[in-house]
């Protein structure tokens, strides 16, 4: 079975600082990883994801991970935080092509001191 | 892209009635579609797979009977908390698989909860 650990319920940052989320996976296959942000009273909007080809992956609002098997890490960065970026970050695996399940990490909260 | 919509948002109930939830994809069509549950300050929690025209499958621990699920068509699926109890309060997120983007799931904004 697979599953994710994201290490630090809460993070607060700077504006303007470095933002960094820290994930790691456990999967007996290769994983398809996921980055997910929710705002209070919504649903999930995907960040970026990971399905095997580029081992660092950019998305939406300037974030981007690197997948890193040796360390079986999916990190979250942001080189600048904004206000805007605060939010409950997930992360999330799925075993890959044919498997549907997604298994959520505990989430991280992100803040941002201004 | 694609959108996922949930209805209603919030909804507040006695002890004892039933709730329905909806959950549709707006811009596509969705075979599959996934009930989640999230408890305050906590992770989402799949609770059943929802499969349009056939019966849903449930995760381990979570009553069938007490969360009916009905997929009938490949824009809707609903997902039914039968005789309430407070315990039952929490946020409802639905996601729909996109087979045009790589099945990704896109995810409802959530209907909340509570039960009096």
């Amino acid at each position: 079975a697979q599953s994710v650990t994201q290490l630090g319920s809460h993070v607060s940052v700077s504006e303007g600082a470095l933002v960094l989320l820290r994930c790691n996976y456990s999967s007996s296959v290769p994983p398809y990883l996921f980055w997910y942000v929710q705002y209070p009273n919504q649903g999930l909007q995907l960040l970026l994801k990971y399905t095997s080809a580029a081992t660092l992956v950019k998305g939406i609002n300037g974030f981007e991970a690197e997948f890193k098997k040796s360390e079986t890490s999916f990190h979250l960065t942001k080189p600048s935080a904004h206000m805007s970026d605060a939010a409950e970050y997930f992360c999330a695996v799925r075993r890959g092509f044919g498997n549907e399940k997604l298994t959520f990490g505990t989430g991280t909260r992100l803040t941002i001191i201004p | 892209g694609a959108v996922v919509s949930q209805h209603p948002s919030r909804v507040i109930c006695k002890s004892g009635t039933s709730v329905k939830i909806e959950c549709r994809s707006l811009d596509f069509q969705a075979t599959t579609m996934f009930w989640y549950r999230q408890f305050p300050k906590q992770s989402l929690m799949l609770m059943a797979t929802s499969n349009e025209g056939s019966k849903a499958t449930y995760e381990q621990g979570v009553e069938k009977d007490k969360f009916l699920i009905n997929h009938a068509s490949l824009t809707l699926s609903t997902l039914t908390v039968t005789s309430a109890h407070p315990e039952d309060s929490s946020f409802y997120i639905c996601s729909a698989r996109a087979s045009s983007e790589g099945d990704l799931q896109f995810f409802g904004p959530g209907t909340r909860l509570t039960v009096l």
